[in-house]
């Protein structure tokens, strides 16, 4: 384990249905990050959280929504996604002053 | 100026042989440069990481190469095994650690 605990690992879902993503991290970090990763693409930055505050939204489509309640946790809410969505979706936390990322192991998302 | 370029996509290496891996930015302002190994269904790890006041760094078989006038950095691993087949991302950022750009990601295959 990381210390960046992502679940589900795996999650299937119709385009009408609506789920959330959660992640958790137990390294006292500050700032959390919700990445997508698609084959053959560079990993693309979706939300970033700072000290619980969204800093960044990357215009990514409303269908997916993120939420960080705490320093700790943070959640993507998804609803109405498309085919196009499914990817390994992960979470990383950093501290604020740099020492890079950890990385969650990721949820693969299958839209059908 | 905000990406980062990263060749070669693929790169088949035997046993014992170096692995090398090249990465080139533009943006003169970006001042830390990891490089992450992601193996299937895990998130990325930090592998090493250089900051651009020194020209190489060296933790065991990596080593990083840093060209600041020629704005490339690149991983070489000695010594190469069959575990490190893995995909490995260079990455930069200009934000105290936050919100990196990556490459897109070079699949490394050892064979035994």
């Amino acid at each position: 384990e990381t210390g960046v605990t992502q679940t589900p690992r795996h999650l299937v879902m119709g385009m009408t249905n609506k789920k959330s993503l959660k992640c958790e991290q137990h390294l006292g970090h500050n700032a959390m990050y919700w990445y997508k990763q698609s084959a053959k693409k560079p990993l693309e930055l979706m939300f970033v959280y700072s000290l619980e505050e969204r800093v960044e939204n990357n215009s990514v489509p409303s269908r997916f929504s993120p939420e960080c309640p705490n320093s700790s946790h943070l959640f993507l809410h998804l609803h109405t996604l498309q085919p196009e969505d499914s990817a390994l979706y992960l979470c990383a936390s950093s501290q604020e002053q740099g020492g890079g990322y950890t990385f969650g192991s990721g949820t693969r998302l299958t839209v059908v | 100026q905000q990406q980062v370029k990263q060749s070669p996509q693929s790169l088949i290496v035997q046993k014992g042989g170096i692995s090398i891996i090249n990465c080139a930015y533009e943006n003169t302002a970006f001042d830390y440069f990891p490089w992450y190994q992601q193996f299937p269904g895990k998130g990325p790890a930090l592998l090493i990481a250089i900051r651009p006041d020194v020209s190489e760094k060296k933790e065991g078989r990596f080593t990083i190469s840093f060209n600041k006038s020629a704005k490339q950095f690149s991983l070489h691993i000695m010594d190469s095994q069959p575990g490190d087949s893995a995909t490995y991302f260079c990455a930069a950022t200009d934000n105290y650690g936050q919100n990196f750009v990556f490459g897109p990601g070079t699949r490394l295959s050892v064979l035994p």
